[in-house]
């Protein structure tokens, strides 16, 4: 699976967009792109995912640059409970080993 | 059930003690992983199931940790002789199992593992 980079830390001010950047420079052509949050103390929740055109669902959009190589999460009105570490994960098209970085530590400012 | 189940949530052990750690997937999924969370750290990959075989063991960190899967379903992690090191939590995570577009995981809560 293909690394990703992700910053460790970001800060947002509630009510406004949140957006979480992703590097995924040597991804390939059949790997997907997952994203996920950690709340403390709970399992990891799945966000949203692509392949190479961008998507939306009821938390989030996600914004893949047409190389691939980077992403991006939006949560479009981040509120204090969107403060989370938010994961940025590659899987290829067969099921397999999913790796998970260090992350990005999101914190929602009131 | 609704969920992954773990179990149990918490457990405390002794240095060289053998315990065992349980995960109960969703029904009909196919797909299992393990993976190990020490404090404030990011998820270290363990071992991936599909069905009842194990194609990708290469994140088990020795010998002495080694897992099953029984009848698709139910696997269990055990640890054996553990180490202080050993103390983290455990998570569980299952899917479909059919790659790509459907890898979506569900994780568990964890189970908090604490060798004294």
């Amino acid at each position: 699976d293909a690394k990703t980079t992700q910053p460790p830390s970001m800060d947002c001010a509630e009510g406004r967009a949140a957006n979480l950047p992703c590097n995924h420079s040597t991804i390939s052509g059949n790997e997907y792109v997952y994203w996920y949050r950690q709340i403390h103390s709970q399992g990891p929740q799945y966000i949203i995912h692509g392949l190479k055109n961008n998507e939306t669902n009821e938390m989030a959009s996600l914004i893949i640059t047409e190389d691939r190589k980077s992403s991006t999460l939006i949560l479009p009105h981040a509120t204090l409970r969107d403060t989370a570490v938010y994961y940025c994960i590659v899987i290829n098209t067969n099921a397999g080993k999913s790796t998970f970085g260090d992350g990005t530590t999101l914190t929602v400012k009131p | 059930g609704a969920g992954v189940s773990q179990s149990p949530s918490n457990k405390v052990t002794e240095k060289g003690k053998d315990v065992e750690l349980r995960c109960d997937p969703i029904s009909g999924h196919t797909a299992l992983y393990w993976y190990r969370q020490s404090l404030g750290q990011g998820l270290e990959f363990l071992i991936y199931f599909q069905g009842n075989s194990a194609p990708d063991k290469s994140g088990l960190p020795s010998d002495r940790f080694s897992a099953e899967r029984t009848g698709g379903s139910v696997s269990t992690l055990t640890i054996q002789r553990t180490q202080q090191e050993d103390s983290a939590v455990y998570l569980c995570a299952s899917s479909l199992g059919a790659g790509g577009a459907s890898e979506k995981l569900f994780f568990g809560s964890g189970t908090q593992l604490s060798v004294l």
